[in-house]
C-alpha cells in the first residue's frame, strides 16, 4: 500500500518570495501523484498531477512540481507567492492498481506582507 | 454545472441520533467518495463507490453506511452518532477511476455533542 508524508505542518513566506512544499511518498512502483489546495472553508481543488513522462509538471495558478524517483519526492514549487496563495496544501499518492488515493496530512501556508 | 454539492452545510447532533448527508454531482462521474477531515489528520477515506449500486470501504468506515442508488447521488449515513464523528465531511467524484482528478464539494461541518 502507498503512503505519503508532508514533513512541514505550517510554513510562512513573504509575499513575492519563492515557495517549496515538500512531499515524500512510499510506493513500490511509479505512483500517480497529486497536489490539491484547500482555501479556508472550501473543498479541495486539484493543482497538478503526475502520471508518467516529463518529471516536471505544470499546474494552475503558477505552481509546478517535480517528481524525483531517487528521492521518492514530489515537491511543489512557486517562484513568487501571492497573498491569495495562503491555504492548505495536500499531496496525494495513488497506486497503479486503481486503489484509493492516500492523502498527506497537509501543509498550511501563511503569506505575510 | 453545479459540480459537486453537499447537503446540509452544517449540522449539530446529539449522541445517538442519526442523520444522512447527501452528495450530488452533475458531471456524470462514475466514482464518488466520502472523506472526513480532522485537524492534523488530513483527509481520510470513509467509503467510496465505483458506479451506481456499488459501495466499498475506505480507511475509516466504522460507524458509517453509504448508498449509491442513483449515479449522481452518494449518501452517507450515521446510524448512531458519536462525539468521535465530529468532523468536516467532504464528498468528491471522479470520472472513471481512482487516479483521475477528483472534484470536491464544499463540505459539511458536523458536530456531535
Amino acid at each position: 500500500a502507498q503512503s505519503v508524508t508532508q514533513p512541514d505542518i505550517h510554513i510562512t513566506v513573504s509575499e513575492g518570495a519563492s515557495l517549496e512544499l515538500r512531499c515524500n511518498y512510499s510506493y513500490g512502483a511509479t505512483p500517480y501523484l497529486f497536489w490539491y489546495v484547500q482555501s479556508p472553508g472550501q473543498g479541495l481543488q486539484l493543482l497538478l498531477k503526475y502520471f508518467s513522462g516529463d518529471t516536471l509538471v505544470q499546474g494552475i495558478k503558477g505552481f509546478e512540481a517535480e517528481f524525483k524517483r531517487s528521492q521518492s519526492s514530489f515537491n511543489l514549487r512557486k517562484p513568487s507567492v501571492h497573498w491569495s496563495d495562503a491555504a492548505e496544501y495536500f499531496c496525494a499518492v495513488g497506486g497503479r492498481g486503481n486503489t484509493p488515493l492516500v492523502f498527506g496530512k497537509g501543509t498550511r501556508l501563511s503569506v505575510i506582507a | 454545472n453545479a459540480g459537486v454539492t453537499q447537503t446540509p452545510k452544517f449540522r449539530v447532533l446529539k449522541t445517538g441520533q442519526s442523520m444522512t448527508l447527501l452528495c450530488a454531482q452533475d458531471m456524470n462521474h462514475e466514482y464518488m467518495y466520502w472523506y472526513r477531515q480532522d485537524p492534523g489528520m488530513g483527509l481520510r477515506l470513509i467509503h467510496y463507490s465505483v458506479g451506481e449500486g456499488t459501495t466499498a470501504k475506505g480507511e475509516v468506515p466504522d460507524g458509517y453506511n453509504v448508498s449509491r442508488l442513483k449515479k449522481q447521488n452518494f449518501l452517507l449515513g450515521l446510524e448512531s452518532a458519536a462525539p468521535s464523528q465530529t468532523s468536516v465531511y467532504f464528498c468528491a467524484s471522479s470520472y472513471s477511476s481512482q487516479t483521475e482528478s477528483q472534484y470536491f464539494g464544499p463540505g459539511t461541518r458536523l458536530t456531535v455533542t
